[in-house]
């Protein structure tokens, strides 16, 4: 069976500071990994998504992504937060078919 | 561009009574429709998943008796929760995809209040 851990439930940091939120996952295949993030009170925005080819991935407003096959990771990076990225971070799996597993969710906090 | 829109945004409901709530695809032929919820302070769980051709599969303590689901073409899904409680609230996200390897595009969510 797939699934996704995102073992920080929350994370806190300041604005200009960088940023690593951590997905580990468990698949034995290859995955296609996607970050999401929800706004407070809002639904769920595509930040990045890996299929294949090179396990760095840009997506929108500074964020990155790495994807590692040897540590089943897909971590998320931006290099200095902006007190607008505070929300809850997805990570989520599809494997081979239509469904998508969800991790928990990272609530992250940019404080001033 | 492709989108998913989803209504009502948000909606109440008396304990006990239903809520049905629509999905639309734009711009893509939507091959899979699947429906999530969030409860308060969770994660998405999905509850079912309808791909065109095949029968909707539904998740495990999520059943068609209290969530009956319908994707009559490759635009449209709804889903009506039956005999609300409080444990049905949350908002409620609508996925669709193009293809089986596709990314899932997510509509903004219904979010039902029961009271």
């Amino acid at each position: 069976a797939q699934s996704v851990t995102q073992p920080d439930a929350r994370v806190t940091v300041s604005e200009g500071a960088s940023l690593q939120l951590r997905c580990k996952y468990s698949y034995s295949g290859t995955p296609y990994l996607f970050w999401y993030v929800q706004y407070p009170r809002q639904g769920l925005q595509l930040l990045l998504k890996y299929y294949s080819g090179d396990p760095v991935v840009q997506g929108v407003n500074g964020f990155e992504a790495e994807f590692s096959k040897s540590n089943s990771s897909f971590h998320l990076r931006k290099a200095s937060v902006h007190w607008s990225d505070s929300a809850v971070y997805f990570c989520a799996l599809s494997a081979g078919g239509y469904k998508v597993v969800f991790g928990s969710g990272t609530r992250l906090l940019v404080s001033p | 561009g492709a989108l998913v829109y989803q209504y009502p945004r948000r909606t109440i409901c008396k304990s006990g009574t239903s809520m049905r709530m629509e999905c639309q695809a734009v711009g893509f032929q939507a091959t899979s429709v699947a429906w999530y919820r969030q409860s308060p302070q969770k994660t998405f769980e999905l509850i079912a998943l309808s791909t065109v051709n095949s029968a909707i599969k539904y998740e495990q303590n999520f059943t068609q008796e209290k969530f009956p689901i319908s994707h009559p073409n490759l635009s449209f899904s709804s889903m009506t929760v039956l005999n609300a409680y409080l444990e049905d609230r949350g908002l409620y996200l609508c996925g669709a995809r193009p293809g089986q390897h596709a990314e899932q595009f997510f509509g903004p969510g219904t979010r039902l209040t029961v009271l």
